[in-house]
């Protein structure tokens, strides 16, 4: 079935370190994987998203990857700042319709 | 260019009654998707829906409904309200329903007493 397991829960970096989040899908028709990031009290955002014909995007400080034999992905920010600190969730569409599929969030902490 | 708005942002009603949301897309988007996010359950499909016809639907039941405008504007609705309804109510619009990014509105915090 449909889903999107997403780890670690809760992350807690040095100001300056890399974090890392990874997602693993179940659906081997997911086609599209954006990453979300949600400060409290606000919207979630898209931060950055890759198609299955890709296997890294690079947008500045922030990277993402697929593998698609393993049904992996993986958020990196370098370089934290306290700003990163949010909640990030990643998602995954399949075929050609507009529902995401969100793993559980991971709750980044940058601390100065 | 505006964002995704969404109305009212928060709400408090009783269980049995109704309520009506709204969500207005970007300018331009055609497809509309809804999100119910809750600390338990996190982010869940609820429906998408383009052109005015509802093309997907999540695992919800049927108290939850929706409907898209002419002019791509979308309301969902939730009959005999529960206590476990009350979430944040995400709405998401893009241009259309495949292959495009999804932008979020703000939200509608329904509160079930």
């Amino acid at each position: 079935g449909e889903n999107v397991e997403q780890h670690p829960s809760t992350l807690s970096v040095q100001e300056g370190d890399s974090a890392v989040i990874k997602c693993t899908y179940s659906d081997s028709a997911s086609n599209y994987f954006p990453w979300y990031k949600q400060e409290l009290g606000k919207r979630p955002q898209l931060i950055i998203d890759i198609r299955s014909n890709v296997g890294e995007k690079k947008d500045q400080r922030i990277a993402v990857t697929l593998n698609k034999t393993a049904k992996h992905f993986s958020l990196h920010i370098t370089e934290t700042q306290p700003e990163d600190s949010a909640v990030y969730f990643c998602a995954d569409r399949s075929g050609n319709t507009g529902k995401l599929i969100f793993g559980q969030g991971t709750t980044l902490q940058v601390k100065p | 260019k505006a964002g995704v708005t969404q109305t009212p942002r928060y709400l408090i009603k009783t269980r049995g009654q109704q309520v009506t949301l709204s969500c207005s897309p970007i300018s331009g988007h055609r497809s509309v998707s809804w999100y119910q996010q809750t600390p338990g359950q996190g982010l869940q499909f609820l429906f998408e829906y383009f052109s005015e016809t509802q093309r997907n639907k999540g695992n919800f039941p049927g108290r939850f409904s929706g409907r898209q405008f002419s002019n791509s504007r979308s309301e969902m609705n939730v009959s005999t309200l529960e206590l476990g309804d009350s979430a944040l109510y995400l709405c998401a619009s893009s241009w259309t329903s495949v292959g495009n990014e999804q932008f979020f509105g703000p939200g509608t915090r329904l509160t079930v007493l």
